[in-house]
């Protein structure tokens, strides 16, 4: 069975200063991981995906995320945030032939 | 470009009613998928079409939902008999290829309400 839990409902943060959403997952075989971002009243926005390789994600608006094996982790960073990036962010495992999200971190940008 | 559609944004019904739920994938696109989101929480897998054919329907809650895509590319989600645990924001994705069902665009959403 597939989980995908993200520690952190919501996360406040002041507008510049860099943010890190959790994301830990639970599977005994290999998964892509994936972060989607999700705007008021808006479907998921794709961020970044991991799928093999480096380590070290890139992925769209200055976010990039770590694959971690060893700690079944997989967190979302950003060095500095703007007020644009209050949304909320969901944690994603594809195995199996479909998603496994997690429950999702409201973050919230503050001037 | 065009993305996914679903419509309507905005459902509200009466508990036994049944509605119908309407998703318009992006053109060409092979797979279509359907997901159930409740308030404060993931989306949830329910089910999955390749072109016509319901090759996974899993997710789906009860025997009251059903979903369709008959000519391979307008899918409609149907939920019968509607109860107040039915009302979430059920999202319609869809993916380009058989092989890459991680390649997903998601719609914007209907948010069904059962009062």
């Amino acid at each position: 069975a597939q989980s995908v839990t993200q520690l952190d409902s919501q996360v406040p943060v002041f507008e510049e200063a860099p943010v890190e959403l959790r994301c830990n997952y639970s599977s005994s075989v290999s998964v892509y991981l994936f972060w989607y971002v999700q705007y008021p009243n808006q479907g998921l926005q794709l961020l970044l995906k991991y799928l093999s390789g480096s380590t070290l994600v890139k992925g769209i608006n200055g976010f990039e995320a770590e694959f971690n094996k060893s700690q079944t982790s997989f967190h979302l960073r950003k060095p500095s945030v703007h007020i644009s990036d209050t949304a909320e962010y969901f944690c994603a495992v594809f195995n199996f032939n479909k998603f496994y999200f997690g429950s999702g971190t409201k973050l919230n940008v503050k001037p | 470009g065009a993305g996914v559609s679903q419509s309507p944004r905005y459902k509200v019904a009466k508990r036994g009613q049944d509605v119908a739920l309407r998703c318009d994938p992006i053109s060409g696109h092979v797979s279509l998928f359907w997901y159930q989101q409740a308030l404060g929480q993931g989306p949830e897998f329910l089910t999955y079409f390749q072109n016509e054919a319901q090759l996974d329907k899993s997710g789906l809650p009860s025997d009251r939902f059903f979903a369709e895509r008959p000519e391979g590319s307008v899918s409609t989600l149907k939920i019968q008999r509607t109860q107040q645990e039915d009302s979430a924001v059920y999202l319609c994705a869809s993916s380009p290829a058989p092989g890459r069902r991680d390649e997903q665009f998601f719609g914007p959403g209907t948010r069904l309400t059962v009062l």
